[in-house]
């Protein structure tokens, strides 16, 4: 089966600016997580859908950062206006059912962002 | 609140010999557990995962790792190890009482050499 999708693989952007990330997950799954991956870190979660509603959304920077899932697929993360701290590796990971929390998370590549 | 810890940043091992990789853990409930991998330039990939039932749990490309609940720990372990191996390990834990947040730990480099 496809793994998950992520586009693009890098990006660099200067501080101020606006940047959005696109991730498609795997066929059929409900879940789909963003993570952030800061150098030296474990991913940390940001947000959180089941199918097109956010189930936990409680570590992303609202300010600042929005993500959608319009049709319970394919979704967006953006951020709008970037700091320099946000330079790090998106990951997007996608499962079978939330609430089964023993299945295992299936991720993408990742989007490596670097902020000037 | 839940935690995860990898105490070492890296480990080295030479090819051929066991390998362990430690992580502990820290929740108000009943664990969740699981081992990742992440080679360069990819995403993480599962490794295996503790829910319930025997301690010692079999996942992929010969890992296996030992949930001890008298410790709170749950150390990756191979008998043997391959150059192949090298990547980083991120152990993760969830707990199944609470919030069901995942939380992953900063990571282990492991290094097999030749």
């Amino acid at each position: 089966e496809a793994g998950v999708a992520q586009s693009p693989r890098y990006k660099i952007i200067e501080k101020r600016q606006s940047v959005a990330f696109w991730c498609n997950p795997i066929s059929g799954h409900a879940t789909l997580y963003w993570y952030q991956q800061i150098l030296g870190q474990g991913p940390k979660l940001l947000i959180q859908f089941q199918n097109n509603g956010v189930v936990d959304d409680s570590q992303l920077p609202k300010d600042r950062f929005s993500a959608e899932r319009l049709k319970g697929v394919d979704s967006t993360l953006k951020i709008q206006p970037a700091k320099l701290e946000d330079s790090a590796v998106y990951l997007c990971a996608s499962s079978l059912v939330e609430r089964e929390a023993y299945n295992e998370q299936f991720f993408g590549p990742g989007t490596r962002l670097t902020v000037l | 609140a839940q935690s995860v810890a990898q105490p070492e940043d890296q480990v080295n091992v030479a090819e051929g010999n066991p390998l362990t990789v430690k992580c502990t853990y820290s929740v108000s409930g009943n664990p969740y557990l699981f081992w990742y991998v992440q080679y360069p330039n990819r995403g993480l990939q599962f490794l295996l995962k503790y829910i319930t039932g025997d301690n010692l749990v079999k996942g992929s490309y010969g890992f296996e790792a030992e949930f001890n609940k008298s410790q709170t720990s749950f150390h990756l372990k191979k008998p043997s190890a391959l150059v192949s191996d090298s990547a980083l390990y991120f152990c993760a834990v969830r707990d199944v009482n609470r919030d069901d947040k995942i939380i992953f730990g900063k990571g282990t480099r492991l290094h097999i050499l030749p």
